[in-house]
């Protein structure tokens, strides 16, 4: 099973909503990652999680919160997000080989 | 800075081979060279990656220049269900994959 599933597939929000974005993988990666797509742009780096344990963080406003709750799952948290924030989020996860494996994505609408 | 480079856009006919570009020209000795490719409304799939020397798999091969500097994909026979957005990334030391600015790929039948 290479699969990496994403809850949920879309998402409208409001400023002052809390909701949060689910990632599992059960292919034993103990390497997990969160990115940001806008439109018609490249994905970008977010949060690493190594063995569940925050490892990369790239400056990325303290309105996204991760949680790495156990080696299978990891959350993304969001609170007080603004209009700029719509984008696809993709979770992606490595194990020992290079490659890594993306799920398909939450769409979020920040209105 | 973006740490690779790759055209925006190019097209291929159905069933002839395509050369896809990538200059990364300040890549560390440590740094893989990934490919992966992304079709609409799905997450990026996984194609190919290398260190130094030239790699084969099913789906493509991977051509590296001497000095590392640049890299090329290689599709041997593109078919319609190629058509995606082809991203160049290097993965350096640990666990950061940083994305190119990618290639949109269409293939006319």
């Amino acid at each position: 099973d290479t699969e990496v599933t994403q809850t949920p597939k879309h998402l409208v929000m409001g400023m002052t909503n809390k909701k949060s974005l689910k990632c599992e993988q059960h292919m034993g990666h103990r390497a997990m990652y969160w990115y940001k797509q806008k439109a018609k742009k490249p994905p970008e780096l977010m949060f690493v999680y190594s063995y569940e344990k925050l490892s990369i963080n790239e400056s990325v406003p303290s309105r996204f919160s991760p949680e790495c709750p156990n080696s299978s799952l990891l959350n993304l948290h969001l609170h007080a997000l603004q209009p700029e924030d719509s984008a696809l989020y993709l979770c992606a996860s490595r194990g020992r080989s290079e490659t890594q494996y993306f799920g398909p994505g939450t769409r979020l609408l920040v209105l | 800075d973006a740490k690779t480079t790759q055209p925006n856009s190019m097209e291929s006919n159905e069933e002839e081979p395509v050369h896809l570009p990538c200059n990364h020209s300040t890549i560390s000795g440590t740094d893989y060279i990934h490919w992966y490719r992304q079709l609409p409304s799905q997450g990026p799939e996984y194609v190919i990656h290398g260190l130094t020397s030239n790699v084969n798999n099913r789906m493509a091969s991977l051509a590296i220049a001497e000095d590392r500097k640049s890299s090329t994909l290689i599709l041997h026979r593109a078919t319609l269900r190629d058509a995606a957005v082809y991203y160049c990334i290097l993965r350096e030391t640990g666990n950061q994959f940083y994305f190119g600015t990618g290639t949109s790929l269409t293939v006319i039948p």
